[in-house]
């Protein structure tokens, strides 16, 4: 079926703003997970859900992040006030959930965010 | 943060040449996993090696493991102008029931044609 799909794929936004990104995971697949690319610090590792519930967000930089799934299928991040050093590509990833040592991630082609 | 370093961060051959691109991790490991990324943007999986796998192929592409020295080797064998593209080595840890990916830093492939 279709791959992981992210919309928008580019956002422009002013400091101080909100933002909601969108992440549709293959159909069928129980684990989804947020990462972002910037320049400075690589690939990182944001949140994790399987399901509807969120059993790893160690990873989310501050209380401005926030992210929910619904239905087990569409998940949202949101950005609250965002800052300059928000800048970066936010991927989104989904597997099948299965196990854990052969559990492939797929990514979708992520949503390049500016904070201007 | 990131997981570990891999080597070189810039390669760069000529086609029909063999790439390989070095990855080293840091903790114990469930599996290991490869992905290429073109043009900043999403990341294509390559291969999945288990942490009980020493060696995987996959058409033009050997991933091999040492969990002993905590690496893995990713060969590109005849290699295209369209392998141009960054590579990067991913790991799952043994803790619990994680399962988030933590990322090397990344190797730069130019495959000049």
């Amino acid at each position: 079926g279709a791959g992981v799909s992210q919309s928008p794929s580019n956002k422009v936004t002013e400091k101080g703003k909100d933002v909601e990104l969108r992440c549709d995971p293959i159909s069928g697949h129980t684990a989804l997970y947020w990462y972002r690319q910037s320049l400075g610090q690589g690939l990182e590792f944001l949140i994790y859900f399987q399901g509807n519930s969120a059993p790893d967000k160690s990873g989310l930089p501050s209380d401005r992040f926030s992210a929910e799934r619904t239905g087990g299928s569409v998940s949202t991040l949101t950005i609250q006030r965002t800052q300059q050093e928000d800048s970066a590509v936010y991927l989104c990833a989904s597997s099948a959930g299965g196990t854990v040592g052969a559990d492939t991630q797929y990514f979708g082609p992520g949503t390049r965010l500016t904070v201007l | 943060s990131q997981q570990g370093e891999e080597d070189p961060q810039a390669l760069s051959i000529q086609e029909g040449e063999n790439a390989t691109m070095n990855c080293s991790y840091k903790t114990s490991i469930n599996n290991l996993q490869w992905y290429r990324q073109n043009s900043g943007r999403g990341l294509v999986h390559l291969i999945l090696i288990r942490s009980n796998e020493r060696e995987k192929h996959s058409g033009r592409l050997r991933v091999t493991l040492d969990t002993s020295k905590k690496s893995s080797s990713l060969l590109i064998t005849a290699s295209r102008a369209a392998d141009t593209a960054s590579y990067f080595c991913a790991t799952v840890p043994i803790s619990g029931s994680a399962r988030q990916l933590t990322f090397g830093s990344g190797t730069q492939l130019t495959v000049l044609p």
